[in-house]
């Protein structure tokens, strides 16, 4: 069964400080990739989503992630991060079919809590 | 475009009683909901995916005639949470994906949860 990996529980940061949110998961077939945000008290938003094609993502927000398929990652970036930035980050991949192809049910890591100091 | 409500936000609930919780998609047509729950500090744990018109399939471990879902329309799915007990306390959200403008069906797009406290 397909599984995601968030190593990074917590981050700080300072503003303008580069970010790298690692997510790895498990299957190695046919995926299809999302980063979602998750604002104080607010409800999961889509960053960006990874299904085809180049396998670096541009998102919103200046958000990016970087698709390696020999690694099983899908590791979200962002150059300078911002106070605003402060929430919570999962990543999700769909769950596999037996035979190839994917549903569109999603696994979800444990998620990233992220904090940037002003 | 791609809104999803729920109704209601927060809800507290003597143990023993059903509560219905209501997601909606606002602007666009939602051909599957899925229903999932959030512990404090944990991820989103699938409880069940509504296709409308069909009976919902449930996650091993999902009780599914606790936790009611229907999804009678392309709009909107109810869970109802029967016999609530203080366990069944917790954060619920659902998502729906659908044709919405630009986007494919795989991609889900989430309300902004209901909170449930059973005394």
């Amino acid at each position: 069964a397909q599984s995601v990996s968030q190593h990074n529980h917590h981050v700080i940061l300072s503003e303008a400080a580069s970010l790298e949110l690692g997510c790895n998961y498990s299957y190695g077939g046919t995926v299809n990739l999302f980063w979602y945000v998750q604002y104080p008290g607010q409800h999961l938003q889509l960053l960006l989503k990874y299904f085809s094609g180049d396998p670096l993502v541009k998102g919103i927000k200046g958000f990016e992630a970087e698709f390696i398929k020999s690694k099983f990652s899908f590791n979200l970036r962002k150059p300078s991060v911002q106070w605003s930035d402060t929430a919570e980050y999962f990543c999700a991949v769909n769950d596999p079919l037996p035979y190839g192809g994917a549903t569109n049910k999603l696994i979800f890591g444990t998620g990233t809590l992220l904090a940037v100091q002003p | 475009g791609a809104v999803v409500s729920q109704h209601p936000s927060w809800v507290i609930c003597k143990s023993g009683t059903s509560v219905k919780i209501e997601c909606r998609s606002l602007d666009f047509q939602a051909t599957t909901m899925f229903w999932y729950r959030q512990f404090p500090k944990q991820s989103l744990m699938l409880m069940a995916t509504s296709n409308e018109g069909s009976k919902a399939t449930y996650e091993q471990g999902v009780e599914k005639d606790k936790f009611l879902i229907n999804h009678a329309s392309l709009t909107l799915s109810t869970l109802t949470v029967t016999s609530a007990h203080p366990e069944d306390s917790s954060f619920y959200i659902c998502s729906a994906s659908g044709r919405a403008t630009g986007n494919s069906y795989e991609t889900q797009y989430f309300g902004p949860g209901t909170r449930l406290l059973v005394l």
